[in-house]
């Protein structure tokens, strides 16, 4: 099984900012991923952190704390082309493990 | 530049059927790693290969099967398959293996 756990389901409007919380319990663990998928896409790399705090790239931040097994990706001035699920992934030496997923609603 | 390149797109096979899923990494990439990912789900780890050797293998049966050839391009083999098969099966490359993922569009399996 899954042993992240991350919110099913966010909606926001445009313009909004979105936190999608992410918790792990493992050995073993390098570093957190984040990743986005439209409906029946590819899943594509958004931030990784392998240490402790922010990680900014662009509207799309990304933050760890490993002395409490959490992360999160910060989405700013949402927009409609964000609508999409959002997976935290933690890795290891030779694998993601994923969490379930964050489906991501953006409404005008 | 081409990314990770994943065929066929659709497959629909018959139960008991076998199935060949076909994989080519970006060039330079030595790492290829599959995932299968059911609907609403995350995808989950069913191998990783570097350098044509098995570094990992995630928790399914023996009926899964994969290589790696001298150009780095892949396979995943499925026998005799389940309903339960039917999934989007992901490739995704790397360097090396353990960061920076591409993941290609995925091969989607129907099995009937």
């Amino acid at each position: 099984g899954q042993s992240l756990e991350q919110p099913s389901e966010v909606t926001a409007v445009e313009g909004a900012i979105v936190q999608i919380n992410c918790t792990y319990q493992t050995s073993g663990f390098y570093g957190l991923s984040w990743y986005q998928q439209h409906d029946g896409g590819a899943p594509t790399f958004l931030s990784y952190n392998a240490l402790d705090g922010l990680e900014e790239t662009g509207r799309f931040s990304s933050f760890l704390s490993r002395s409490d097994s959490y992360g999160y990706l910060l989405l700013q001035e949402l927009q409609m082309k964000d609508s999409a699920s959002y997976f935290c992934a933690e890795s290891n030496d030779y694998k993601l493990s994923f969490g379930a997923g964050t489906t991501v609603t953006v409404r005008a | 530049d081409a990314g990770v390149t994943q065929s066929p797109t659709h497959l629909i096979k018959t139960r008991g059927q076998h199935v060949t899923l076909r994989c080519s990494p970006i060039s330079g990439h030595k790492s290829v790693s599959w995932y299968q990912q059911v609907l609403g789900q995350g995808p989950q780890f069913i191998f990783q290969y570097y350098e044509k050797e098995e570094r990992g293998r995630g928790n399914f049966p023996d009926r899964f099967s994969a290589r790696q050839f001298p150009n780095y391009s892949s396979e995943l083999n499925v026998n005799a398959l389940l309903l339960g098969d039917s999934a989007l099966y992901l490739c995704a490359s790397s360097l090396q293996g353990a960061q920076g993922y591409t993941f290609g569009s995925g091969t989607r399996l129907t099995v009937v």
